[in-house]
């Protein structure tokens, strides 16, 4: 089955230390997206890609940094400077350009604080 | 800057009731507006996208509407079930974007059996 995985399912981070997290998908879709949801809010764009070796800042990108070396993967990385980094963070792809086609969810990773 | 609001947060009906989830947005330039349902701790599922030329869109017992004039948008759930407690969220996508996705907060729905 095509889809999105999100890797690892819960993660937790040290004072200063930096934290990958992992978006794979097999729909081959050009456009990733990262997004952060906290308690009772909706996302908010972090980062996103419409084409490997391409992205772009969201709205919230301070303190984080992606790469896109592979259409299949855009890993995300909570640096030491994201002071507030406790947050459940989703995954999205879909096929970009100009097609009016839905984003697709991974699981998500809930990442907090030691 | 687009902005996305959902009415009300949380939701509670008996089972069987239809109902109305409400959406609206500031900047009717809209690409597209989208319904997800997202269970407890899980990402999200697309329910409904509708393009900025179209009024509506169904699914089974779901009805999606959109007016870019007043800046709404109603998710209309016939016949309601347990199994349709959940969170939904409304999102838009901007003209000239990259397909970016504005959330609103979500209105979480319980159905009482």
């Amino acid at each position: 089955d095509g889809g999105i995985t999100q890797s690892p399912k819960y993660l937790f981070r040290k004072e200063g230390q930096n934290v990958t997290l992992s978006c794979e998908q097999n729909l081959n879709h050009d456009a990733m997206y990262w997004y952060r949801q906290d308690p009772g809010q909706g996302l908010r764009l972090i980062y996103y890609s419409q084409i490997v070796n391409d992205f772009q800042k969201g709205d919230i990108a301070e303190g984080y940094s992606v790469s896109r070396e592979k259409k299949e993967s855009f890993p995300l990385t909570v640096t030491s400077a994201q002071k507030n980094p406790t947050a459940f963070y989703l995954c999205a792809s879909c096929t970009g350009g100009w097609g009016n086609q839905p984003q697709h969810f991974g699981d998500g990773t809930r990442l907090s604080i030691l | 800057k687009q902005e996305v609001t959902q009415i009300p947060a949380a939701l509670s009906v008996p089972e069987g009731e239809n109902l109305v989830l409400n959406c609206s947005f500031t900047d009717s330039a809209i690409y597209n507006l989208q319904w997800f349902r997202q269970d407890p701790g899980k990402g999200l599922t697309s329910l409904l996208l509708i393009q900025s030329s179209q009024r509506e869109q169904t699914s089974g017992r779901l009805n999606a509407s959109l007016d870019k004039s007043s800046g709404r948008s109603t998710l209309y759930i016939a016949a309601s079930q347990p199994g349709d407690s959940a969170t939904y969220l409304c999102a838009c996508s901007l003209s000239g974007s990259a397909r970016q996705l504005t959330f609103g907060s979500g209105t979480q729905l319980t159905v009482l059996p």
